[in-house]
């Protein structure tokens, strides 16, 4: 069993549909909770950072934690054709941190 | 600010070659990562550093050494390429730990 798991999709939604991504962990001890946009043949960039369960918005994403169940998730409120990306959820402790396998996500106009 | 700089962009080599991925950061980061990507997997370190001096070993370490003699640079050696090595490499910065990592573009290597 790997210890982040997450459902690679692909997943397609009109514009303006609620996205709800996903990923489950195994390791209790993880402490910082990520989630990260790729574009195609890009480097991952940052979207959302908490190191505690509960929910934390920014704008139009936000992120969901519960740590009892090792669950987290990243909603996509309105979601637009620029959110068309890969969406990896990164677990883990300081240098030490594990990547889901990312979920493809296209957004159709 | 260039950020996290990797050099090449793309690369192919033969079976038992040797070659080198560059990486360069000029945020002053602490924390430098290598991990590579394929497909169905995400990201798995490969090897970290804490600092200047310091590295250590992450998920997927065998077949490559890497070294951190300055705060900027961290290549990462592929010692004698094998087809199982062809990937997407990814360098990462941290400023100090459990911090956000910020990623080069990327090293498409193809091992034939």
């Amino acid at each position: 069993q790997k210890e982040v798991e997450q459902d690679p999709g692909p997943l397609s939604v009109p514009e303006g549909a609620i996205v709800s991504l996903n990923c489950t962990y195994s390791n209790s001890a993880f402490q910082y909770f990520m989630w990260y946009r790729q574009y195609s043949r890009k480097g991952p960039e940052l979207l959302m950072y908490t190191y505690s369960s509960g929910n934390k918005e920014d704008g139009r994403f936000t992120a969901q934690v519960d740590k009892s169940s090792k669950y987290i998730s990243l909603f996509i409120r309105d979601s637009q054709p620029s959110d068309s990306a890969t969406y990896l959820c990164a677990i883990g402790n300081n240098n030490d941190m594990r990547f889901g396998a990312g979920t493809r996500l296209t957004v159709k106009p | 600010n260039a950020g996290v700089t990797q050099t090449p962009k793309f690369q192919v080599l033969k079976t038992g070659q040797s070659m080198t991925l560059q990486c360069a950061q000029d945020m002053n980061h602490e924390y430098m990562s290598w991990y590579r990507q394929d497909p169905g997997m995400g990201l798995r370190l490969i090897h970290y550093s804490v600092g200047a001096g310091i590295t250590d070993q992450g998920e997927v370490p065998n077949g490559y050494n890497v070294s951190r003699s300055t705060t900027e640079d961290f290549p990462l050696r592929l010692l004698s390429a094998a087809p199982s090595q062809t990937s997407v490499y990814f360098c990462a910065s941290i400023p100090r730990q459990g911090a956000r990592a910020f990623f080069g573009q990327g090293t498409r290597l193809t091992v034939v």
